[in-house]
């Protein structure tokens, strides 16, 4: 089965720091990764996704990801850290052989210290 | 969250009553889902549809029913069989269950059980 995998749970990084939410996958064919933010009682929010190409992906908010085949990892990047990135992220792998549905890893706490 | 509404945000219920909590969106999108959210397990899959009037069992269907008789709305009903129900709930909805297709999420709703 598709699964995806994030070691860590929580992340602690100072206000304009970069930050770094781990990511590693295990799929079956080509991996479509995803990621999402979620601040408390929300629903989530779509950051972005990998599907093919470059595998420096741009998505919202000034976070990017890069996917990396040889490690099977789709680490979550954003340069300079704010206060207001302080929520809980979510990866997710698309799972093929279960109709495409989406497989989550449990989530990383990051918290943004000013 | 923009597209995808739940109701109500909080819900409280009885012990032995089920309660159905409500999914619209105006997204035009074919697919719906709904998962369940414990803190520290990511998200499960409970049901999802493809298309109006057909729906097929997640992860943890046990104890949930749902319906898809308009293509905006995706109820899910909490039975008295579910034993631990209390949890936050998350709707989505996608365009298809296209492997590359982004699902979009609902603000949530706080179900607990009295």
């Amino acid at each position: 089965a598709q699964s995806v995998a994030q070691p860590e749970d929580q992340v602690n990084v100072a206000e304009g720091n970069p930050l770094t939410v781990k990511c590693t996958y295990s799929v079956s064919g080509n991996p479509y990764l995803f990621w999402y933010v979620q601040y408390p009682n929300r629903g989530l929010q779509f950051l972005l996704k990998y599907i093919t190409g470059d595998n420096l992906v741009k998505g919202s908010y000034g976070f990017e990801a890069e996917f990396n085949k040889s490690q099977t990892s789709f680490h979550l990047k954003k340069p300079s850290a704010l206060v207001s990135d302080s929520a809980l992220y979510f990866c997710a792998v698309r799972d093929p052989y279960g109709n495409n549905r989406l497989a989550f890893g449990k989530g990383n706490q990051v918290v943004v210290i000013p | 969250d923009g597209g995808i509404t739940q109701s109500p945000k909080y819900l409280f219920r009885k012990e032995g009553q089920n309660v159905t909590l409500s999914c619209e969106q105006n997204l035009n999108h074919d697919a719906m889902y709904w998962y369940r959210q414990d803190p520290g397990q990511g998200l499960r899959l409970i049901y999802y549809s493809q298309i109006v009037n057909d729906f097929q069992k997640g992860d943890i269907a046990e104890g949930y029913s749902v319906s898809r008789e308009k293509k905006e709305s995706f109820p899910l009903t909490v039975t008295s069989a579910q034993k631990n129900p209390t949890a936050f709930y998350l709707c989505a909805s996608s365009f298809t269950l296209g492997e590359a297709d982004t699902q979009y999420f609902g603000p949530g709703t706080r179900l607990t059980v009295l």
